[in-house]
């Protein structure tokens, strides 16, 4: 049981390159999240998805985009990188809203 | 203002001793999250509470749902308890995704 699994780990990008973020879960949760961890700063929600086909915007979601086309997939997307996104990205997924939430252990982006 | 403010910012513990996090919050709230983050960077939830007290192994998580404050001990602490802890309250208002509003975390070193 793998739990949250996040793909890759680390990454660099140059300006304007595009690249995509796996998180894959096998818990058959129906919640799954994708937060970005800034220093001095709390986790902030990018995208959510209540299901399979679902999504929708959180708190930070400019310069991003998600899909959600199998229940056990979150895929979180940088179309054109910017130096401001360069951040830890953690995908976490749920049973519901009310519930605790699993994480998967993160991937460190870095925008030059 | 941040509507989750946890204290103190950094902690510094000889082995052994009984450590308290607190966590006070401006918003109301359905839940309340603590989750431990590892010097490797992956989130682990600990507790999600709505009222009273829980406890699990060395850990005790409180609440105080009048004052809005909520506090994470533990007891005959060890290096390996030495990571961030991080608060996330579960706000009554922001529709059906339950979105968590993080702290910024609270960075414990214990010293053996």
């Amino acid at each position: 049981n793998a739990g949250v699994t996040q793909t890759p780990k680390f990454r660099v990008l140059k300006t304007g390159q595009s690249m995509t973020l796996l998180c894959a879960q096998d818990m058959n949760h129906e919640y799954m999240y994708w937060y970005r961890q800034d220093p001095g700063m709390g986790l902030r929600l990018i995208h959510y998805s209540v299901g399979e086909g679902t999504t929708a915007k959180g708190e930070v979601p400019d310069g991003y985009n998600v899909s959600r086309l199998k229940k056990q997939n979150f895929l979180l997307g940088l179309e054109s990188a910017a130096p401001s996104q360069t951040s830890v990205y953690f995908c976490a997924s749920s049973l519901g809203t009310g519930a605790i939430r699993h994480f998967g252990d993160g991937t460190r982006l870095s925008i030059l | 203002k941040n509507e989750v403010e946890q204290s103190p910012q950094n902690l510094t513990a000889q082995e052994g001793e009984f450590i308290t996090i607190n966590c006070s919050y401006s918003v109301g709230i359905s839940a309340l999250h603590w989750l431990q983050q590892h010097p490797g960077g992956g989130i682990v939830s600990l507790f999600m509470l709505s009222s009273g007290k829980k406890k699990h192994g060395r850990l005790i998580a409180t609440i105080n749902i009048q004052e809005k404050h909520s506090s994470l001990h533990i007891t005959a602490s060890h290096p390996r308890d030495s990571a961030v802890y991080i608060c996330a309250v579960r706000a009554t208002y922001g529709g059906s995704q339950g979105n968590l509003i993080f702290g910024k975390g609270t960075k414990l070193s214990v010293k053996p």
